[in-house]
């Protein structure tokens, strides 16, 4: 079955610095991966959305890498703030086309 | 924007129960889904569905069933509430017209069940 995990369960750093979060799958060759954004008692909330055949995708201070060959998506928060501090959650598609599957997150911690 | 509420954000039961969690979008999405959160477990799959009346099982499906009598509405029951259903739910939508469009998610209901 498919199986997706996200590297680092926390991750701690400095405000102005690049925050770099990993996802890796196996199992699978999902046709894209989502990235979702969750705070502390919230449901979480969609980010970006980069497709199998897209190598990089940006929005504003956000980036997203999508390697295939790897099986494995990065996530970076450029010049990162406190307010970035939040749950990072990778999600893909399974492999019926019907739902997502999600890593268990990475805890994005930046302080000032 | 799209809106997804569930009935609760807080809901105690006790043991042998049952449980309705109530979930509205307004967005005339055609699947919705129903997630649990647990530490060090991430957001897992109960039950979906695609359409009214249509209804898939997730991941765990075990414990739970699931109604979806009008497209807006999807409820998850617990027919015999347990201690170990104590988790966080997670309604969400999306629209059913491409698989690549990204589910929304409502704010969640935390259960405890004592």
């Amino acid at each position: 079955s498919q199986k997706i995990e996200q590297n680092s369960e926390a991750l701690n750093i400095q405000e102005g610095k690049t925050a770099t979060l990993t996802c890796n799958y196996t199992n699978y060759s999902p046709a894209y991966l989502q990235w979702y954004r969750q705070d502390p008692g919230r449901g979480p909330v969609f980010l970006l959305l980069i497709r199998e055949n897209e190598k990089e995708k940006r929005k504003e201070r956000l980036k997203v890498t999508f390697d295939t060959t790897l099986k494995q998506s990065l996530f970076h928060i450029t010049a990162s703030q406190p307010a970035d501090s939040a749950t990072y959650l990778c999600a893909l598609v399974n492999q019926a086309g019907t739902a997502l599957i999600f890593g268990k997150g990475t805890t994005l911690s930046v302080s000032s | 924007d799209v809106k997804v509420t569930q009935s609760s954000r807080y809901l105690v039961k006790r043991t042998g129960e049952k449980v309705f969690l109530e979930c509205v979008q307004d967005m005339d999405h055609e699947n919705m889904f129903w997630y649990r959160q647990d530490p060090g477990l991430g957001l897992r799959l109960i039950y979906f569905s695609y359409d009214v009346k249509m209804k898939e099982k997730g991941d765990i499906p075990e414990g739970y069933s699931v109604s979806r009598e009008k497209k807006e509405r999807f409820s998850l029951i617990l027919e015999s509430a347990s201690t170990n259903q104590t988790s966080m739910y997670l309604c969400a939508s999306r629209i059913g017209t491409s698989e690549y469009n990204e589910q929304f998610f409502g704010p969640g209901t935390r259960l405890t069940v004592l």
